[in-house]
């Protein structure tokens, strides 16, 4: 069974909005999550991580990401989206230390 | 700022023929992985290796894979008799400890013809 959902395949946000890159996860007890990027050509890039502590977890490029366990989520947040940011963006989770990896959000930050 | 870095970015390789994809982690971590991702598909765990033996492998890593690290630095992935789908893009990663994050290498692109 997926452990990380992502049910959106493309988002398009305008620049300078506030953007949202959703995900939901379904292992039990205290899962392990990440969000990564992927630039065009470029490799998986580390954004933030959640273990353990505050909910609400600050990552690179002025992303953030909120856990909440009630809705079983981890969307990926930032109030002003840049065009820049636009890429492939993947949920994940820690799953007997490999990484699980969900299918994928494709932004588009539209100029 | 350390990186991990995979060499070549694109192999063009023939149905049959073995290719080995090279890697060098970040220097401090313990712990390599590969994974790899079909054209258009998600990324996919292939294998973890840590103190120099498989720690886990997926049902994807078959008897046609095998990883080494033959050297302090380099970690490599060999498929002995390449498919046409084997073609995918093929990802280090490494971390410092078990259940860190992991940083992931550029990738190499392998295409099977």
């Amino acid at each position: 069974a997926q452990s990380v959902a992502q049910p959106e395949d493309q988002v398009n946000v305008a620049e300078g909005n506030p953007l949202t890159v959703k995900c939901t996860y379904s292992v039990s007890g205290n899962p392990y999550l990440f969000w990564y990027v992927q630039y065009p050509n470029r490799g998986l890039q580390f954004l933030l991580k959640y273990i353990t502590g505050d909910n609400l977890v600050k990552g690179s490029y002025g992303f953030e990401a909120e856990f909440n366990k009630s809705q079983t989520s981890f969307h990926l947040k930032k109030p002003s989206a840049l065009v820049s940011d636009s890429a492939l963006y993947f949920c994940a989770e820690d799953r007997d230390d490999k990484i699980i990896f969900g299918k994928g959000t494709r932004l588009h930050i539209l100029p | 700022e350390p990186e991990v870095t995979q060499t070549p970015s694109h192999q063009v390789t023939q149905m049959g023929q073995e290719v080995i994809l090279r890697c060098v982690p970040i220097s401090n971590h313990l712990y390599f992985y590969w994974y790899r991702q079909i054209l258009g598909q998600k990324v996919e765990f292939l294998v973890s290796f840590y103190n120099n033996e498989i720690s886990e492998k997926s049902e994807i890593f078959d008897d046609q894979f095998s990883v080494e690290r033959p050297d302090g630095s380099n970690f490599t992935l060999k498929i002995r008799s390449t498919k046409l789908e084997d073609s995918a893009m093929y990802f280090c990663a490494s971390s410092e400890e078990i259940s860190y994050e992991q940083y992931f290498g550029p990738g190499t692109r392998l295409t099977v013809t």
